[in-house]
């Protein structure tokens, strides 16, 4: 049972570097989210799709960018990495929207 | 707007005895979800339990319930029977039916501890 896996698991960047993080699902889920989760914050959602080739802004997007090309894989960018974006990256899916969420398993990314 | 309040940043609670996690809610949606999430120390998010608004019935799953009093608009979760691996952060979190941005709400969670 994968679910949601999210890769990598761990990743350390310097300041101004980029990066993709891949989540993939195999349920079949319309829905798919980015959150990320800071120390005393919950989540926060960065960016969200309804579906293969749609995507949208959530509540903290900026210096983030995603792309749904394929319905079971959403991909989050970090063009130019900022230490404000050191944090615990979690993915999500659900099949619709008062579902509830199926978590990946997290990616610890650190900005130097 | 919606909003997400746990006010418990740290409980206790002695093995096999009961412990209710508080979990108080803000919005004008009449059709709302809520729900639970359980981060173990090796942090991923687990599902715990989901209560409509329209639900009759409180949720309940095995040793999970969610004692939901809409008037009170608060959804504390309960559970029976600590075990130790019950220790974890446990998240509230909300969506409404007309939440924009398909956003579930999560509040700051609360660290469940089980002493043995």
């Amino acid at each position: 049972n994968a679910g949601v896996t999210q890769t990598p698991k761990f990743r350390v960047l310097k300041t101004g570097q980029s990066m993709t993080l891949l989540c993939a699902q195999d349920m079949n889920h319309e829905y798919m989210y980015w959150y990320r989760q800071d120390p005393g914050m919950g989540l926060r959602l960065i960016h969200y799709s309804v579906g293969e080739g749609t995507t949208a802004k959530g509540e903290v997007p900026d210096g983030y960018n995603v792309s749904r090309l394929k319905k079971q894989n959403f991909l989050l960018g970090l063009e130019s990495a900022a230490p404000s974006q050191t944090s615990v990256y979690f993915c999500a899916s659900s099949y619709g929207p008062l579902q509830p969420q199926h978590f990946g398993d997290g990616t610890r990314l650190s900005i130097l | 707007a919606q909003k997400i309040t746990q006010t418990q940043p740290g409980m206790f609670v002695q093995e096999k005895e009961a412990v209710t996690l508080d979990c108080t809610y803000d919005t004008s949606d009449p059709s709302y979800g809520l729900f639970w999430y359980k981060q173990p120390s090796s942090g991923e998010m687990i599902f715990l339990i989901y209560q409509g608004s329209y639900d009759q019935q409180n949720a309940t799953e095995g040793r999970y319930s969610l004692n939901f009093q809409k008037a009170r608009k608060s959804a504390n979760l309960v559970i029976s029977a600590s075990q130790l691996g019950d220790s974890a952060m446990y998240f509230c979190a909300m969506r409404g039916e007309r939440s924009t941005g398909n956003q579930f709400y999560f509040g700051t969670g609360t660290s469940l501890t089980v002493i043995p």
